[in-house]
């Protein structure tokens, strides 16, 4: 399975943007880059996903690298409700494959007032 | 609409003994995981099922297994219960499989093994 990397953690102000970076160097051409974040004492909520281009919805934005081996999670304005753990994971196209989600250890986003 | 339910949310068994945990997906949706989280190996893939088939299995061992049924309402059991089973164990559901479509996960099972 391709492997993405992510800081431990990252700290933000309330109502500023954030940036949650993700490289995925060996990610192949069929890999979708999927987003999911852990709030405490919760279970893991899907937030983005995307195959090549950006993607825009509710809860944040995705931008992906033109050659594809990083992307960033885009959080518009952070709230304390977002202070979670935030897991960038590839999903391969194959469906017998795809249905696993390898979670790495995450980025731990701390947002202060 | 209702989200992912997991029953039940606690749970205290004793080493030897067997659990089985229920997860109920969102309506409509057909693919059902499990996952457990720990603190020291994270969140780990168990199996995944579909039409009542198992159709993905992660590195566990045999005491671990699942059946879903033909509502989609899944159920995990584990065997012969050890102090390392404690753990927080996560049913997730989707509309279809697939690397196109996202999990929505459930708030868990805590399972304690004394």
């Amino acid at each position: 399975d391709a492997k993405t990397t992510q800081p431990n953690s990252m700290e933000s102000n309330e109502e500023e943007p954030v940036h949650l970076p993700c490289n995925h160097s060996t990610i192949s051409g069929t890999d979708y880059i999927h987003w999911y974040r852990q709030l405490p004492s919760q279970g893991p909520e899907y937030v983005i996903h995307g195959l090549t281009s950006n993607v825009n919805n509710r809860m944040a934005s995705l931008a992906i690298a033109e050659d594809r081996k990083s992307s960033t999670l885009i959080l518009h304005r952070a709230t304390l409700r977002d202070a979670a753990v935030y897991y960038c994971i590839l999903r391969p196209y194959n469906t017998g494959t795809a249905s696993k989600l390898t979670f790495g250890t995450g980025t731990r986003l701390q947002v202060t007032l | 609409k209702a989200g992912v339910t997991q029953t039940p949310r606690y749970l205290i068994k004793t080493r030897g003994q067997q659990v089985t945990l229920s997860c109920s997906p969102i309506s409509g949706h057909r693919s059902v995981s499990w996952y457990q989280q720990t603190p020291g190996q994270g969140l780990q893939f168990l199996f995944e099922y579909f039409s009542e088939t198992q159709r993905n299995k992660g590195n566990f061992p045999g005491r671990f297994s699942g059946r879903q049924f033909s509502n989609s309402r899944s159920e995990m059991n584990v065997s012969t219960l050890e102090l390392g089973d404690s753990a927080l164990y996560l049913c997730a559901s989707s509309l279809a499989r697939g690397a196109n479509y996202g999990y929505t996960f459930g708030s868990g099972t805590r399972l304690t093994v004394v």
